[in-house]
């Protein structure tokens, strides 16, 4: 079993739409959780990053972290067509900083 | 790609040949990473750096070896070239405002055939 788990999508959704996207984890050590975006044959970019529990919001993206229930989420609101992309949570201890643990990731595609 | 190169961008090789990917930064980062990407998996570590001459091994080393001799380059090398290890590598740094907020380079992209 992955020790962080992300549904590969594809997901397909209109423009102007929330989108959710979601990540499971079972290291119960993880406390820095991060969502990265990549654009077709591009590097992964840092989206938002957050510390242990609670809600973040950047703009129209917001990060959410559940550690009781293992669960990390970020909503798109106003979705864009520039926001298809392949959307990667990761993770990492405080103990293991550096080592960050990434999810599949799941390709989103917004319509026009 | 906040001051990283990697080079080459793209290669083919045969097995069992050595294979050396380059990433050189341009911001003084402290820490560089090696990571390869392949469908399903996601990104995955394979040996990172926090110092010059200072490296750790991630999560899916064996086969690979890495060097740092200056704080901007950080070299990793297939010893003998499998085709398991056809893959797009992605070098990755950060600095002190924390090791877990990472700045990627463009990629390599590898062929063994």
């Amino acid at each position: 079993q992955k020790e962080v788990e992300q549904d590969p999508g594809p997901l397909s959704v209109p423009e102007g739409a929330i989108v959710s996207l979601n990540c499971t984890y079972s290291n119960s050590a993880f406390q820095y959780f991060m969502w990265y975006r990549q654009y077709s044959r591009k590097g992964p970019e840092l989206l938002m990053y957050t510390y242990s529990s609670g809600n973040k919001e950047d703009g129209r993206f917001t990060a959410q972290v559940d550690k009781s229930s293992k669960y990390i989420s970020l909503f798109i609101r106003d979705s864009q067509p520039s926001d298809s992309a392949t959307y990667l949570c990761a993770m990492s201890s405080i103990q293991g900083a550096q080592k960050l643990v990434f999810g599949q990731g799941t390709r989103l595609t917004i319509n026009p | 790609d906040a001051g990283i190169t990697q080079s080459p961008r793209h290669k083919v090789t045969e097995t069992g040949t050595p294979v050396t990917l380059r990433c050189h930064q341009t911001e003084n980062h402290r820490y560089m990473y090696w990571y390869r990407q392949d469908p399903g998996h996601g990104l995955r570590l394979i040996h990172y750096s926090y110092g010059v001459k200072d490296t750790d091994k991630g999560e899916v080393s064996d086969g690979y070896s890495v060097s740092r001799s200056k704080t901007e380059d950080f070299l990793l090398t297939l010893e003998s070239a499998t085709s398991s290890q056809t893959s797009v590598y992605f070098c990755a740094i950060s600095g002190d405002r924390g090791p877990y907020e990472q700045y990627f380079g463009p990629g390599t992209r590898l062929t063994v055939t």
